[in-house]
């Protein structure tokens, strides 16, 4: 079974450009979270979609966005880019059907830098 | 959310067990315990978790303190591919699908 992957691996914007990111969840996953990881404030919770629908979201501005497809892939999207935005950014698919301790399967992340 | 206590790092010899704690004095009765781990340069992967009795995967065990105030990762027999960043992480079982919240983690170094 394929793992979460997230495309591009590796992307290179400038201050002010917008960046999409993509994620494809593990198959029958219908849930799918995203995190930023910068080594100043490590891990944090951006927010999450199941079913398209978006049901937490993390304290981030409003420049950050996303959504779900029906297929359940996943985008992210930051307008306005800064250059503290540059980080690693994670999804995370799980199955997410009542089981509430069940475990998150990351992909390999998105290494986004701005300049 | 209540909050972990994990040291910044530790260091294991090659094929020795390791043992990785984690404190969380504040802990309610809802939590259940969750540790994932990051390798360089992946995402973290999921490692083991636990409510009250000690558990066991082929990955880890995990060590649950009688009165649940603190928790230890065991991994057997340590191998240059455990290398990584341990996190412990409290997830309450009756909010819905909370996100992980991760704190700085316990970065372990082994050494062949």
């Amino acid at each position: 079974k394929a793992g979460v992957t997230q495309t591009p691996r590796y992307l290179i914007k400038t201050r002010g450009q917008q960046v999409t990111l993509s994620c494809s969840p593990i198959s029958g996953h219908r849930s799918v979270s995203w995190y930023q990881q910068t080594p100043g404030q490590g891990l944090q919770f951006l927010f999450e979609y199941f079913s398209e629908t978006q049901r937490n979201k993390g304290n981030f501005p409003g420049r950050f966005s996303g959504r779900q497809f029906s297929n359940s892939r996943s985008e992210m999207n930051v307008s306005t880019l800064e250059l503290g935005d540059s980080a690693l950014y994670l999804c995370a698919s799980s199955l997410a059907v009542g089981v509430l301790t069940e475990k998150l399967f990351f992909g390999s992340g998105t290494q986004l830098s701005v300049l | 959310d209540a909050k972990t206590t994990q040291p910044n790092s530790m260091e294991s010899n090659e094929e020795e067990p390791v043992h990785l704690p984690c404190n969380h004095s504040t802990i309610s009765g809802t939590d259940y315990i969750h540790w994932y781990r990051q390798l360089p340069s992946q995402g973290p992967e999921y490692v083991i978790h636990g409510l009250t009795s000690n558990v066991n995967n082929r990955m880890a065990s995990l060590a649950i303190a009688e009165d649940r105030k603190s928790s230890t990762l065991i991994l057997h027999r340590a191998t240059l591919r455990d290398a990584a960043v341990y996190y412990c992480i409290l997830r309450d079982s009756y909010s819905g699908n909370t996100p992980l919240v991760f704190g700085k983690g316990t970065r372990l170094s082994v050494i062949a």
